[in-house]
């Protein structure tokens, strides 16, 4: 079955130290994204890549770095820049048109 | 920025009426909008979506309408089930024009029904 993973389901990270969120797709999907969805609120982009070696940054980018190596996978890496990064964060692919999301990490620092 | 935001944050409906969730948009240069589902502690569905050539969509038990001019977006639920409580998030893909293809979300609206 096509579809896009995200793992770890739960993630906890202290203080001072960098994760990497995984997001992998079979969907042969070009485009892949990153957002940071807080408790009762919307999505909001952090990075996303339209090919392979290349990507932009979305809305929230700082304390954030992703890498594009290869089209079916797009790590999210949680710097400890990112003063406040817990949160749920949402993995998506897309080709033309609506984008498929993952089922998200959620991350707590502790 | 652009933006996408929602009327309601909260909509309660009695089960097997319908629903109507509203967003607005900001962005002229929008050309393709969204409609997802999201329920608890997963990621959100695709509901329906719409092009900026169209004025309405039916899909299976949703509709989806668009006015250009006042740039607002409603998403219909017909006969509303316990099911549908989830929380409803309108979105745009920006224009291409400017080469950017990404997802603008709005706060979403939280879908009660009830008994």
């Amino acid at each position: 079955d096509g579809g896009i993973t995200q793992s770890p389901k739960y993630l906890f990270r202290k203080e001072g130290q960098n994760v990497t969120l995984s997001c992998e797709q079979n969907l042969n999907h070009d485009a892949m994204y990153w957002y940071r969805q807080d408790p009762g609120q919307g999505l909001r982009l952090i990075y996303y890549s339209q090919i392979v070696n290349d990507f932009q940054k979305g809305d929230i980018a700082e304390g954030y770095s992703v890498s594009r190596e290869k089209k079916e996978s797009f790590p999210l890496t949680v710097t400890s820049a990112q003063k406040n990064p817990t949160a749920f964060y949402l993995c998506a692919s897309a080709r033309t048109g609506w984008a498929f999301f993952g089922q998200g990490t959620r991350l707590t620092v502790v | 920025g652009e933006s996408v935001g929602l009327h309601l944050p909260t909509l309660s409906v009695q089960e097997g009426d319908n629903s109507i969730i509203n967003c607005a948009y900001s962005n002229s240069a929008s050309d393709y909008f969204i409609w997802y589902k999201q329920e608890s502690g997963k990621g959100p569905q695709f509901i329906i979506d719409i092009r900026s050539n169209m004025d309405k969509r039916q899909g299976q038990r949703v509709t989806v309408l668009l006015n250009k001019t006042v740039k607002h977006l409603s998403l219909q639920i017909a006969a509303t089930q316990p099911g549908d409580s989830a929380v409803y998030f309108c979105a745009e893909n920006g224009g291409r024009t400017s080469g950017t293809y990404k997802y603008i979300f709005g706060t979403g609206t939280r879908l009660k029904v009830l008994a």
